[in-house]
């Protein structure tokens, strides 16, 4: 069955910092992964999404992703970290075959000034 | 990428009614999904709503507790009944774009049950 784990609960860096949120899958065949963030009160904003070809997907808002089939991960990155990325990031997985999307528990980003 | 939006956004109520969510699309979708999220918790599908058939409900979800209507393409509503205060959570509708696989979410409705 597919599942999706976010190890890290919370996180909190500092503003500028360098940012990374892990997201680990399990899945038969090659997967449809998706990164969404929730700022408060709000509904999911798809940052990006990986089908196929180029394992590095860019994103919005400065956002990128990387899979690794050998570590079953697709991990998100940034750069610089913005005060206004504060929010909850949610990894998730989707099969070919379906549409149903399976999400990790989520990581909370907390940014200090 | 499509604009999705649900009524109400929030709505508190108190136990053994029922509320009915509104999800309206701005174009024509053939996938809607609902989930719900439970405080603090991700989201979980309810069920599947594909126009012109009844819903494909989730294990651990049941049709009597949550109804669910797709009368068009371009909307759905999902009802909460007879409401308890483990009801309490966000649900959220979510459409397939033109890409397949690809989900949109509205903003939610914050349900509170007293």
């Amino acid at each position: 069955a597919q599942s999706v784990t976010q190890p890290d609960i919370h996180i909190t860096v500092s503003e500028g910092a360098s940012l990374e949120l892990r997201c680990n899958y399990s899945y038969g065949a090659t997967p449809y992964l998706f990164w969404y963030v929730q700022s408060p009160g709000q509904g999911l904003q798809l940052l990006l999404k990986y089908f196929s070809g180029d394992t590095l997907v860019q994103g919005i808002k400065g956002f990128e992703a990387e899979f690794k089939r050998s570590q079953s991960s697709f991990n998100l990155r940034k750069p610089s970290v913005h005060w206004s990325d504060a929010a909850e990031y949610f990894c998730a997985v989707g099969a070919g075959n379906t549409d149903k999307l399976i999400f990790g528990t989520g990581t909370r980003l907390q940014v200090f000034p | 990428s499509a604009v999705i939006s649900q009524k109400p956004s929030r709505d508190i109520c108190q136990r053994g009614t029922s509320l009915t969510i509104q999800c309206q699309v701005d174009s024509q979708v053939t996938m809607m999904f609902w989930y719900r999220q439970q405080p603090g918790q991700s989201l979980t599908l309810i069920a599947t709503a594909n126009q012109g058939s009844e819903a494909t409900y989730e294990s651990g979800f049941v049709i009597d507790k949550f109804p669910i209507s797709r009368p068009n393409l371009t909307f759905s509503t999902l009802t909460v009944s007879n409401m308890s205060p483990e009801d309490s959570s966000i649900y959220l509708c979510s459409v397939e774009g033109l890409a397949k696989n690809i989900q949109y979410f509205g903003a939610g409705t914050r349900l509170s049950v007293l």
